[in-house]
C-alpha cells in the first residue's frame, strides 16, 4: 500500500484557517486521497476525499497537487471542536482497507 | 440508518476468559473492517470481510483472535483466552466496495483485561 507522511502535530488559533499537509509520493493513478479525523474518545470519522480535483464540503476543503504527490486539508475557520488527530490515507479503487498512519494531532487554542 | 453499532461499549474481563465483541454494519455495505487501537501501536487493521467472506486476516495478532461474519448484518471478534496485552479499543467499520466512498466507524469497544 502506498504510504503517506504527515507532521506529528500542528497548532492553530480559533477562527483561523488551518492547512494540514500530507505527502504521498508513491500514490498510484487510481488511489483516492482520504482524510479522516478522530476526536478524543471517539471512532474515526470521515472528513473528505478526492482523486485529482480539489474538493469542498461542509467540513473542509481538499487541495490536491497537480502531480498528486501531496495534498492539503484546509479547515477554513478552526474551532475548539476541531482539535483531533487527522489522518491522510490512500484508498485504492477497489476500496480495500484504510491503513492508518500516526496522523497529525491538531491543537486549537482560544 | 443508525450507523455502525458496536457492543458492548466497555468490557472488563479477567485474564484467560473468552471475550466476544459484536458489530452491526450499515445496511448495504459490502465491506466490514475490524481495527484495534492502542497508544503504542495506533490504529491497526486486524481483518476485513467482503460480502461476509474474510479477505485479509494478516493483521490478526495470533490464533487467540478469531472473527466471523455469519451474515451481512452481524460480525463478531472473539479473543480466547484473553490476555492483559489485548487491552485496547476495538473499532468496527463498514463501507461500499469502492475507493470513491467513505468508511463509517462505530464508537468502539474499550476492552480491559485484568
Amino acid at each position: 500500500d502506498a504510504k503517506t507522511t504527515q507532521p506529528n502535530s500542528m497548532e492553530s488559533n480559533e477562527e483561523e484557517p488551518v492547512h494540514l499537509p500530507c505527502n504521498h509520493s508513491t500514490i498510484s493513478g487510481t488511489d483516492y486521497i482520504h482524510w479522516y479525523r478522530q476526536l478524543p474518545s471517539q471512532g474515526p470519522e470521515y472528513v473528505i476525499h478526492g482523486l485529482t480535483s480539489n474538493v469542498n464540503n461542509r467540513m473542509a476543503s481538499l487541495a490536491i497537487a497537480e502531480d498528486r504527490k501531496s495534498s492539503t486539508l484546509i479547515l477554513h475557520r478552526a474551532t475548539l471542536r476541531d482539535a483531533a488527530v487527522y489522518y491522510c490515507i490512500l484508498r485504492n479503487q477497489a476500496g480495500t482497507a484504510l491503513i492508518f498512519g500516526k496522523g497529525t494531532t491538531l491543537s486549537v487554542s482560544s | 440508518d443508525a450507523g455502525v453499532i458496536q457492543s458492548p461499549r466497555h468490557e472488563v474481563t479477567e485474564m484467560g476468559q473468552e471475550v466476544t465483541l459484536r458489530c452491526k454494519p450499515i445496511s448495504g455495505h459490502d465491506y466490514l473492517f475490524w481495527y484495534r487501537q492502542t497508544m503504542m501501536r495506533g490504529l491497526e487493521l486486524l481483518i476485513y470481510f467482503n460480502n461476509n467472506v474474510p479477505i485479509d486476516d494478516s493483521g490478526m495478532p495470533e490464533d487467540r483472535f478469531s472473527a466471523k461474519m455469519p451474515n451481512a448484518s452481524f460480525s463478531t471478534l472473539k479473543i480466547q483466552p484473553s490476555e492483559p496485552r489485548d487491552s485496547a479499543v476495538y473499532f468496527c467499520a463498514s463501507s461500499f466496495p469502492t475507493g470513491n466512498t467513505e468508511a463509517f466507524f462505530g464508537q468502539g469497544t474499550r476492552l480491559t483485561v485484568v
